[in-house]
């Protein structure tokens, strides 16, 4: 059963460009969870999602960051017009069910360096 | 011994003592808890979780324990090997399925 996958691993934007970052979650999950991680920090949460439903996007930048999970293929982060402040390691997490004690399981992250 | 430094904290240990890594975690309406480990350049893995209704937890190795009334969250790791160098971080479970993360500890064993 393979873990959560995150590609690319490694993405390099100029300001102003655009960001995809995608995940798939481990089989069998149904829910997504993107956070956001600055070098010597803890984690912290940006949006959770369902299948082609945003459940809670209470720790996303109200501008530029967009996030989905369509019905079929991964989730995907956006981040438009990226700043030098967008710079960090973006990870997903994925569920099996709605439930405050289901383990969310990480993948190896995204790490984004804006020039 | 235990220092702070300009970042992480940091805790070094010799092999095979035990590591006791601590945590406060704000909300006291959190019902979850978990203990994750951090590798350089890699996601974090689980390592261990526990439930409010619990005041210890153990795995192999690795012991949680629960303080609900001072909010305090520690996870212990019997005879500390090098692979267990780390950063450590508690995270809380407090509102639907969010995860709020403390601001995590490295282990450093020393051989």
């Amino acid at each position: 059963n393979a873990g959560v996958m995150q590609n690319p691993r490694h993405l390099v934007r100029r300001r102003g460009q655009e960001a995809r970052l995608r995940c798939s979650p481990m089989k069998g999950h149904s829910h997504v969870y993107w956070y956001r991680q600055l070098p010597e920090e803890g984690l912290k949460f940006m949006v959770y999602l369902q299948k082609e439903n945003i459940i809670d996007e209470s720790g996303m930048p109200k501008e530029r960051f967009s996030a989905e999970f369509p019905k079929e293929g991964p989730s995907i982060l956006r981040i438009q017009q990226v700043v030098r402040g967008d710079s960090a390691a973006y990870f997903c997490a994925s569920s099996p069910l709605l439930a405050t004690t289901d383990t969310q399981y990480f993948g190896p992250g995204t790490r984004l360096t804006v020039l | 011994g235990e220092s702070v430094g300009l970042h992480l904290p940091t805790l070094s240990v010799q092999e095979g003592d035990n590591s006791i890594i601590n945590c406060a975690y704000s909300n006291s309406a959190s019902d979850y808890f978990i203990w994750y480990k951090q590798e350089s350049g890699k996601g974090p893995q689980f390592i261990i979780d526990i439930r409010s209704n619990m005041d210890k937890r153990q795995g192999q190795r690795v012991t949680v324990l629960l303080n609900k009334t001072v909010k305090h969250l520690s996870l212990q790791i019997a005879a500390t090997q090098p692979g267990d160098s780390a950063v450590y971080f508690c995270a809380e479970n407090n509102a639907g399925n969010m995860l709020t993360f403390g601001g995590g500890t490295r282990l450093m064993v020393k051989p």
